[in-house]
């Protein structure tokens, strides 16, 4: 199993430019979820998924959106990337929300916007 | 609102014993997590307390006492691989977690 996998490690964007960022998870789980992750900062959420087909804002989620078309994939996009975006980007996944099930991380996206 | 707080940084000896600090006010409260994260790398999860008390896992113990939103991760027989930062979560309410900034443990020889 590779668990929680993510493309691309690193990025570089031009203010204004678009990109996707991809997350695949191989354990089956319904929960997915993106954060940033910022200096000094604790981890965010930008946007979350309880399943196939849903998504939700979490706790920073303009100028970002997601889609959960197939299960395993969980899309995080910039449409007009800022200077304010640059951060380490996170993708975990749960089989539930409740309690004891641990979120499960990907190595993580670095993107700079310049 | 809510928040969670933990030491920015500390420093410890290796083969001591260092204990790391958390403690949070969130809008309920379904359990409190603790990761390491290696620079440059994912979290992972270290331990999981939801009722009040010592857990035990090889060296590392979690402690919590959910009466005085407070919480401790407890090193023992550190090891130049336990540098890391590390980083409290809890599950509120709506089983979302709330992060800590985390504590990055410096272990000097």
């Amino acid at each position: 199993n590779a668990g929680v996998t993510q493309t691309p490690k690193f990025r570089v964007l031009k203010t204004g430019q678009s990109m996707t960022l991809l997350c695949a998870q191989d354990m089956n789980h319904e929960y997915m979820y993106w954060y940033r992750q910022d200096p000094g900062m604790g981890l965010r959420l930008i946007h979350y998924s309880v399943g196939e087909g849903t998504t939700a804002k979490g706790e920073v989620p303009d100028g970002y959106n997601v889609s959960r078309l197939k299960k395993q994939n969980f899309l995080l996009g910039l449409e007009s990337a800022a200077p304010s975006q640059t951060s380490v980007y996170f993708c975990a996944s749960t089989s539930a929300a409740q309690s004891t099930d641990t979120q499960y991380f990907g190595p993580g996206t670095r993107l700079t916007v310049l | 609102g809510q928040n969670i707080d933990q030491p920015t940084e500390m420093t410890a000896t290796e083969g001591a014993i260092v204990q790391i600090n958390c403690t949070y006010q969130t809008s309920g409260f379904n359990g409190l997590f603790w990761y390491q994260q290696h620079a440059g790398e994912a979290p992972t999860f270290l331990s999981y307390n939801v009722l009040d008390g010592l857990e035990e896992k090889g060296r590392f113990s979690s402690f919590l006492s959910r009466s005085k939103g407070y919480s401790y991760l407890l090193l023992k027989e550190l090891q130049m691989k336990d540098s890391a930062s590390y980083l409290c979560a809890v599950m509120d309410s709506n089983y979302q977690l709330i992060w800590g900034a985390g504590t990055k443990l410096i272990i000097k020889p």
